[in-house]
């Protein structure tokens, strides 16, 4: 089946670093990816939807500024988190969509990030 | 924003019993998904409902999409230990691929 990569699995950092996490179809084009937020015990919430070739579509209260999200090609998405600070500790998770349809729709395994 | 409302929000079982779980939500979805997480893992899909009043089985697990677009609920048969986890339902209100989440419900069972 179609598989979605994400990397790093899990990343810690220093308070004021950026990190850049990267979302890849690995046998498919995604012209559309999302990125995800989950907090501890919470669901996941939407970020933004990242569009081939295009701006980045942002969720009300997202910060674009904060959370660059480039998609550059049909297969890689990235979400760069900029001057993180501890409270943007989080579980994120992109998913990618391979054609119409929720089974054309793939999740990556996520990850973790830690802001000391 | 839209919102979806999953009850309940944990649940521990006996091994063999059966499980039940629900969402509503306020708004019209065009569809309906039932997604399992693992620890540490991203959401995988089980069952996508596509029109009201579908009812869709994979396996041991049942999922209805509401007649009226704002609800569904999954049922899943004969529990085994490996269906603990986190289910997640979501909703897709124009097919887009953009999800709305429900808060989880996280199973528990007992062997």
């Amino acid at each position: 089946g179609a598989v979605v990569s994400q990397h790093p699995s899990w990343v810690i950092c220093k308070s004021g670093t950026s990190v850049k996490i990267e979302c890849r179809s690995l046998d498919f084009q995604a012209t559309t990816m999302f990125w995800y937020r989950q907090f501890p015990k919470q669901s996941l919430m939407l970020m933004a939807t990242s569009n081939e070739g295009s701006k980045a579509t942002y969720e009300q209260g997202v910060e674009k500024d904060k959370f660059l999200i480039n998609h550059a090609s049909l297969t890689l998405s990235t979400l760069t988190v900029t001057s993180a600070h501890p409270e943007d500790s989080s579980f994120y998770i992109c998913s990618a969509r391979g054609g119409y349809g929720a089974e054309k729709l793939f999740f990556g395994s996520g990850t973790q990030l830690s802001v000391l | 924003g839209q919102q979806l409302n999953q009850s309940p929000q944990s649940m521990f079982i006996q091994e063999g019993e059966d499980v039940s779980m629900n969402c509503t939500s306020s708004s019209i979805f065009n569809t309906w998904l039932w997604y399992k997480q693992d620890p540490g893992e991203g959401p995988v899909l089980l069952i996508a409902l596509y029109k009201a009043g579908e009812l869709t089985s994979n396996g041991r697990l049942t999922a209805q999409f509401g007649t009226t677009r704002k609800d569904s609920f999954l049922n899943i048969s004969a529990s085994i230990p490996s269906d603990v986890g986190i289910y997640f339902c979501a909703g897709d209100s124009g097919n887009t691929g953009k999800l709305i989440f429900g808060q989880g419900t996280t199973l528990q069972v007992k062997p």
